[in-house]
This record gives C-alpha cells, structure tokens and sequence, in this order.
C-alpha cells in the first residue's frame, strides 16, 4: 500500500534531549513537509524540502532541524533549543497538481 | 495569516447534508481552494480542490461562487464518521507551496 508513515505514535523524553522523529513515504512525490499542531489549533509549518538534499524553514523552524537524504524519507529532530516542544507532529508529501498528503502523526510530550 | 474565514462550529443530523461555507474574498487568480478535513488525533485528509469551476468527488463536492469569493463544501450524506473539523485553504497549484491552515471548522454529526 502507498503511503506516509510516522514512527512512533507517541514518543516522551526528558527536557533537554534530543529526538528524532521518522517520516517516509513511497508515494514517490518529491515533496515533504513537517508541520506541528497545538491542541485547539491548525497546522504550522516547520520545514519543506523539495528535493533530495535540499529544504528550506518554514514559519517556526526555530529548534528544528532536519535532513533530506533520500527521496523516501525526511525525519525531524526535535533539538534542546526549542523551548516548547510538546505538541502533535505531522509529516506530508505532494506532488505537483497533487493536494499534501499527511501521515498519521506522532505525538511528543516532554517531561 | 490564513487568507481565508470559516465559521468556527457547525452541527449537521446524520444522513443530511452538510454544507460548510468558506469565505476567500482576496483569493487570486492562480490560487485554487483546497479542502482537508482532520478526525481527532490523526493527520489531515485531502478531500477536494478547484479553481472555478465546481467540482466532485466520491467524498464531497465543492461549489465556487462565479466571482470567487466564497464556496461551500457539500458532504452529501453525513454520517458519524465525517465529524471532524474541515479546513478551508487557498494556494496556487505549485509543486511546493506551504498550507497556511486556519482553525478551521468543527462539524459534529449527530444521529
């Protein structure tokens, strides 16, 4: 089956860590999103990539960073720099003509 | 900002129809209106898009004003599971282009 998955469904680390969240879609669309979502609110974007090794920050990339290695998959780590990670991550990929498809999503919390 | 104004809540009885309304007074002329509606605790779903012509789908059709301003998303038959809050997005029609969601509209279907 064609699709986006997210692992885990929901991950908890101490305050201070770093964590990796997964992203990877054989869809074979080019590009690949990450968005975080605040109970009670709609979707904000992180990060965007287009293409392989290459993406660009979105509207509240402080904190973030991620990589764009292969096609299939682009994870997002979530770095001691933000502030206020709890929240519900979400990952898609599009194509052109194609709306944004979502994976699942995986809930963090930080204790 | 979200370019476009949803009501905040709506309530339809199941086997109705549902029209949730959606105001795009400064859409542009290459900016199609896009539809995704996301269930509680899971990632949004694609249901539909169009620039001006009306549109339909095995989910939904949507209906555009002739002067583009507003349009209305119609699920035929609402049944439980189509409760969910729908969000109502303007975008042009790249290969990439980030979603700026809104806090959408919460429909609560009841038997």
């Amino acid at each position: 089956d064609g699709g986006i998955t997210q692992s885990p469904k929901y991950l908890f680390r101490k305050e201070g860590q770093n964590v990796t969240l997964s992203c990877e879609q054989n869809l074979n669309h080019d590009a690949m999103y990450w968005y975080r979502q605040d109970p009670g609110q709609g979707l904000r974007l992180i990060y965007y990539s287009q293409i392989v090794n290459d993406f660009q920050k979105g509207d509240i990339a402080e904190g973030y960073s991620v990589s764009r290695e292969k096609k299939e998959s682009f994870p997002l780590t979530v770095t001691s720099a933000q502030k206020n990670p709890t929240a519900f991550y979400l990952c898609a990929s599009s194509s052109y003509g194609t709306g944004q498809y979502f994976g699942p999503g995986t809930r963090l919390t930080v204790l | 900002d979200a370019k476009t104004t949803q009501p905040t809540s709506m309530d339809c009885a199941e086997g109705r129809a549902a029209n949730l309304p959606c105001n795009h007074s400064t859409i542009s002329g290459n900016e199609y209106v896009y539809w995704y509606r996301q269930i509680h605790s899971q990632g949004p779903q694609y249901i539909i898009h169009g620039l001006k012509n009306n549109e339909t789908n095995e989910m939904a059709s949507l209906i555009i004003t002739e002067d583009r301003k507003s349009s209305t998303l119609i699920l035929p038959h609402a049944t439980l599971r189509d409760t969910a809050v729908y969000y109502c997005i303007v975008r042009e029609q790249t290969n990439t282009d980030k979603l700026i969601f809104g806090t959408g509209t919460r429909l609560q279907v009841f038997p």
